[in-house]
């Protein structure tokens, strides 16, 4: 079958860094994606990746490792905007989004 | 501005009642999604076309139909035969949904559907 796991939730400082770890297992693979969802609102895009290694963007990193079938997001630099939930979610050979429960991260002063 | 759109955010229905939401797309894609959202829970899929007039079952597509007569349109109907319909409902559209690599999916806001 196919199954993600992900800490459920996760408190960081503001300013800090956080690593929110993703495994997953599907039928087939063709890159994971991570999202970021506010309460109440829709999932917006923050990161792909389909080759091994890390991809920087700004404050945010997310690193694949196909073969243990883990990812990571790094978050750096922690404001309280970025208390959310992260959703892990890798694409199967059928090209469709496997999801994650998310992961609810929460930022304190 | 191109974007999708949900209609409305906030809906109420009685026990029984068939509901529809709607989901427009100007950004001109091949692919529209439907999901369901629990609390604490992951997206799952109810419906998915990748192209005009065709559409497949998700992972929980009973209780639910769907229809795809315009490139930007893919509304979604909540039946009575649903058991239990209270959720948060998200529409999301990519460019190819048929294969190809990176194929981010977008989302509109949400409708978020009460049955009393």
């Amino acid at each position: 079958g196919q199954n993600i796991d992900q800490p459920t939730e996760m408190t960081a400082t503001e300013g800090a860094i956080v690593q929110i770890n993703c495994t997953y297992q599907t039928s087939g693979f063709n890159g994971l994606f991570w999202y970021q969802q506010h309460a109440g609102e829709a999932p917006t895009f923050l990161s792909y990746n389909v080759l091994d290694g890390l991809e920087e963007k700004g404050r945010f990193s997310s690193f694949l490792s196909r073969s243990k079938g883990y990812s990571y997001l790094l978050l750096k630099e922690l404001q309280m905007k970025d208390s959310a939930s992260y959703l892990c979610a890798p694409m199967d050979s059928n090209y469709q989004l496997i999801w994650g429960a998310g992961t609810k991260l929460i930022i304190k002063p | 501005d191109g974007g999708i759109t949900q209609s409305p955010k906030y809906l109420f229905r009685k026990e029984g009642q068939n509901v529809t939401l709607s989901c427009e797309q100007n950004l001109n894609h091949d692919a529209m999604y439907w999901y369901r959202q629990d609390p604490g829970q992951g997206l799952r899929l109810i419906y998915y076309s990748q192209i005009v007039n065709d559409f497949q079952k998700g992972d929980i597509a009973e209780g639910y139909s769907v229809s795809r007569e315009k490139k930007e349109s893919f509304p979604l109907t909540v039946t009575s035969a649903q058991k239990n319909p209270t959720a948060f409902y998200l529409c999301a559209s990519s460019i190819d949904g048929a294969g190809g690599g990176y194929n981010e999916q977008f989302f509109g806001p949400g409708t978020r559907l009460t049955v009393l």
